[in-house]
């Protein structure tokens, strides 16, 4: 059963336009949902994190904004640059006990900015 | 800065042979994990470890064994291998584990089995 849920696999946006990428949850236990970008052949690298106790959390061209009644996640990224082409993994970390933290991503979007 | 290194970048297996995928971080970070990613899917935690002498079990353990002898490597041993383990392997290192730390991944092992 998929804890995190990224169902698009792919987006196309214009340069300059917004990019929104959707992520949705279904454990209510999660503490904090995450962000990470990754370029091929390289390791995935922090984006934007938001605490479950906040709505909205903005650094620069993306923001993310969190709906716990609806169980939902987007991020937004304005402007979209070409260089923000990257494969976008939703992530979500809860106390596995005794003070331990998991991460337990979803399966990613990839996102292309057309020039 | 090397941040997170991972060696070997690419490793070819048989079935039934063992290997060793190194990680080593500079960063005298306390956690540190293992994820492997399949086509199509999210990075899944195989094992994890909060300190020097702790390790615990992720979501995908079997088939990997870890350990933690010091703050700085943190090797995983594929004691026989399978086709199934074929994927990308990628180890990470927070310098605490707050739930939103931010984790610093290697550039990943891409491991086939045949």
């Amino acid at each position: 059963d998929q804890q995190v849920k990224q169902n698009s696999p792919s987006l196309s946006v214009q340069e300059g336009r917004i990019s929104i990428l959707n992520c949705d949850y279904t454990n209510s236990m999660f503490d904090y949902f995450l962000w990470y970008k990754k370029y091929p052949a390289e390791g995935p690298t922090f984006l934007i994190s938001i605490s479950s106790i906040k709505d909205k959390n903005e650094d620069g061209r993306f923001t993310v904004f969190l709906n716990k009644s609806a169980k939902h996640l987007s991020l937004h990224i304005v402007p979209s640059q070409p260089g923000d082409s990257a494969v976008y993994f939703c992530a979500a970390s809860a106390d596995s006990g005794a003070g331990s933290y998991q991460l337990t991503f979803g399966k990613g979007t990839k996102l292309s900015v057309i020039p | 800065n090397a941040g997170v290194t991972q060696t070997p970048k690419f490793q070819v297996l048989k079935t039934g042979q063992s290997m060793t995928l190194q990680c080593a971080q500079d960063m005298n970070h306390e956690y540190m994990s293992w994820y492997r990613q399949d086509p199509g899917m999210g990075l899944r935690l195989i094992h994890y470890s909060v300190g020097a002498g702790i390790t615990d079990q992720g979501e995908v353990p079997n088939g990997y064994n870890v350990s933690r002898s010091t703050t700085e490597d943190f090797p995983l041993r594929l004691l026989s291998a399978a086709p199934s383990q074929t994927s990308v392997y990628f180890c990470a290192s927070s310098l605490v584990w707050t739930g939103n730390t931010e984790a610093f991944f290697g550039q990943g092992t891409r491991l086939t089995v045949v």
